[in-house]
């Protein structure tokens, strides 16, 4: 059983430039959240995707952007690339009807870099 | 804001010994905690968990203690193993069920 996966593992990215982030969730799973975790500091939450939707959005600006595909995976979208961006982005899955937060189970992560 | 506050970015401790992490925060409204473990390019896991109704919770090697009028917490780990080197951050869901994480502290266990 797969557990989440996400890709690409690391990606190198110009200001002002666009990028996609993709995460597949755990097998059974049909809830998407995305952190992103900066140097030195734990995951922060982004959004979450349920049933194709946004569901909760943390303090993140609309360059930040997602969707939820009919098979559950999720792609995390993010506009105008800023230097503060540069982060690993993290994407947990779980499922909706479980609300325990132990049953969130989180990717490897996607290392973005902003140049 | 940090609501939730590791301030020790790192511990080192012998192997065999005791380990203890720290957390604070400071919503009183929190009413449950969780510690997470992370290894090195994968993402974070579960470690273990304490509602505010208990003051202590233990599973194997692995404690949390709770002191809500401190708004503390610590994770105690007995005995440290050089496979617990890891980065541990510990965490709360808000009222809207978001986690707010710590920064994390790095635990080194040597030989």
């Amino acid at each position: 059983d797969a557990g989440v996966t996400q890709s690409p593992t690391h990606l190198i990215k110009t200001r002002g430039q666009q990028v996609t982030l993709r995460c597949s969730p755990k097998s059974g799973h049909d809830t998407v959240s995305w952190y992103q975790q900066a140097l030195g500091q734990g995951p922060q939450f982004i959004f979450q995707y349920y049933e194709e939707e946004e569901r909760q959005r943390g303090n993140f600006p609309d360059r930040f952007s997602g969707h939820q595909f009919p098979n559950y995976s999720s792609e995390l979208n993010v506009n105008a690339l800023l230097l503060g961006d540069s982060a690993l982005y993290l994407c947990a899955s779980s499922l909706a009807s479980t609300s325990a937060q132990e049953t969130q189970y989180f990717g490897p992560g996607t290392r973005l870099l902003v140049l | 804001d940090q609501q939730v506050k590791q301030n020790s970015p790192s511990l080192s401790v012998q192997e065999g010994r005791i380990s203890i992490l720290n957390c604070d925060y400071t919503n009183s409204m929190f009413d449950y905690f969780l510690w997470y473990k992370k290894y090195p390019a994968e993402g974070p896991t579960f470690l273990i968990s304490i509602s505010s109704i208990k003051d202590k919770n233990e599973d194997g090697r692995f404690t949390v203690f709770l002191n809500k009028s401190a708004k503390h917490l610590s994770l105690h780990i007995v005995p440290s193993q050089p496979g617990d080197s890891a980065v541990y951050f510990c965490a709360a869901p808000d009222y809207t069920d978001k986690l707010i994480f710590g920064t994390g502290t790095r635990l080194q266990v040597f030989p």
